[in-house]
């Protein structure tokens, strides 16, 4: 079955601290990857997508992911996190025509002034 | 202009009881999603519909019915609520079934007693 594994469960870093975030899929044929945001109390929120193309992705908010389908790996990076960064993240991965999106189980980032 | 809005925002209810959760997208997509968020924030997608037409339903118990009266509207209708029905529900809306990026909508907190 397919599934997505976040390495990091929770990660705490001091603001201006570059981070990155790990995300793992297990499935064969073609993906669409996803890197959501849920900010405390609020909804997911887009931050990129990888569809084809480039593998290296820019997102809102100064973030990017970098696909590299021979480690079936799509991590997250910042040069520099900012406190307002705090929040879950979320990579998910979208396989077949259904559109099922299987998501990781979510990294709480929290980012000390 | 909320894209994608869901009500109630908040649900407590006690465990026997049938509630209701209504949500509408304004965006012109064609697929909505309905997806439960655990208490360890775990997403797991439960129904989706295209143009009024059931796509998955994953093995979701038969006290959880969706309804979509039209595409802008998916509903999702709970009988004899029971105590791990507890939970954050978000729907979500896409243009079509290709992996095209999923839009969420707040969330419909739900607590039963």
């Amino acid at each position: 079955a397919q599934s997505v594994s976040q390495h990091n469960h929770h990660v705490i870093l001091s603001e201006a601290a570059s981070l990155e975030l790990g995300c793992n899929y297990s499935y064969g044929g073609t993906v669409n990857l996803f890197w959501y945001v849920q900010y405390p109390g609020q909804h997911l929120q887009l931050l990129l997508k990888y569809f084809s193309g480039d593998p290296l992705v820019k997102g809102i908010k100064g973030f990017e992911a970098e696909f590299i389908k021979s480690k079936f790996s799509f991590n997250l990076r910042k040069p520099s996190v900012q406190w307002s960064d705090t929040a879950e993240y979320f990579c998910a991965v979208n396989v077949g025509r259904r559109g099922k999106l299987i998501f990781g189980q979510g990294t709480e980032l929290s980012v000390k002034p | 202009d909320t894209a994608v809005s869901q009500t109630p925002k908040y649900l407590v209810t006690q465990m026997g009881n049938d509630k209701s959760i209504k949500c509408e997208q304004n965006l012109g997509h064609d697929t909505m999603y309905w997806y439960k968020q655990d208490s360890k924030k775990f997403l797991k997608i439960m129904f989706s519909y295209n143009n009024k037409e059931l796509i998955i339903n994953e093995t979701v118990p038969n006290r959880f019915s969706p309804k979509s009266p039209d595409k802008a509207h998916l509903n999702l209708h709970i009988n004899s609520l029971e105590l791990g029905d507890s939970a954050v529900y978000f729907c979500a809306s896409s243009q079509g079934l290709g992996g095209e990026t999923q839009y969420f909508g707040p969330g419909t907190r739900l607590l039963v007693l």
